[in-house]
């Protein structure tokens, strides 16, 4: 059974700091993909990433895949209010398969 | 612009009663989900189709069926309605396997109370 597990799942964080957010599966996977949600909203896709190595950015947020580690990041740079959200992390096993989810971090940047 | 329609944004129904929640997709995708989100589990998959009058059960399918007469339209159903079906239900869709990505586009979601 696949695992996705990310940490926190909290993070209260200052204006204008960096932090990461981890995303650890268990088993092999090509595809990894991250979402944000506004409070009573739907799901908004961030990234794609589609091989080992893979490394995109847009605004502050940049997000990283090391497939033999089975881990996914999500830095924040800079943290503004505006990316208070909740991020989760999905993970693919075969193409075409639904995503498992891990649990989500809820990010609330403060002042 | 690609869109994934929930019928309800909000419904609230009565404990035992037959629910139908709808999803419609007008990306010509053929893979179509249901997932139920609970605060502390993430989402969670119902049940998912591949193709047309195809179904396969996802993790909790448990007092929930579905059916997929047209490629764009996914129903969820829940055959009894019971309080611990009270959720959020968001239905998504990607489009078929072997193409460089399989990102999921979501519908609104339904916040279904049951009462």
């Amino acid at each position: 059974e696949l695992k996705v597990e990310q940490n926190p799942l909290f993070l209260s964080m200052q204006e204008g700091k960096n932090y990461t957010i981890y995303c650890n599966y268990s088993t092999t996977s090509d595809r990894l993909y991250w979402y944000r949600q506004d409070p009573g909203k739907s799901l908004e896709s961030l990234f794609v990433l589609l091989s080992n190595g893979a490394v995109k950015q847009e605004g502050r947020l940049m997000a990283s895949l090391d497939t033999k580690a089975r881990l996914s990041t999500l830095h924040i740079t800079a943290a503004v209010h505006d990316l208070s959200a909740t991020y989760f992390c999905a993970v693919e096993v075969h193409s075409g398969y639904a995503l498992n989810f891990g649990k989500g971090t809820s990010l609330l940047v403060t002042p | 612009d690609v869109k994934v329609t929930q019928s309800s944004r909000y419904l609230v129904k009565r404990t035992g009663e037959k629910v139908f929640l709808e999803c419609v997709q007008d990306m010509d995708h053929e893979n179509m989900f249901w997932y139920r989100q609970d605060p502390g589990l993430g989402l969670r998959l119902i049940y998912f189709s591949y193709d047309v009058k195809m179904k396969e059960k996802g993790d909790i399918p448990e007092g929930y069926s579905v059916s997929r007469e047209k490629k764009e339209r996914f129903s969820l159903i829940l055959e009894s309605a019971s309080t611990n079906q009270t959720s959020m239900y968001l239905c998504a869709s990607t489009p078929g396997t072997g193409g460089p990505s399989t990102e999921a586009f979501f519908g609104q979601g339904t916040r279904l109370t049951v009462v």
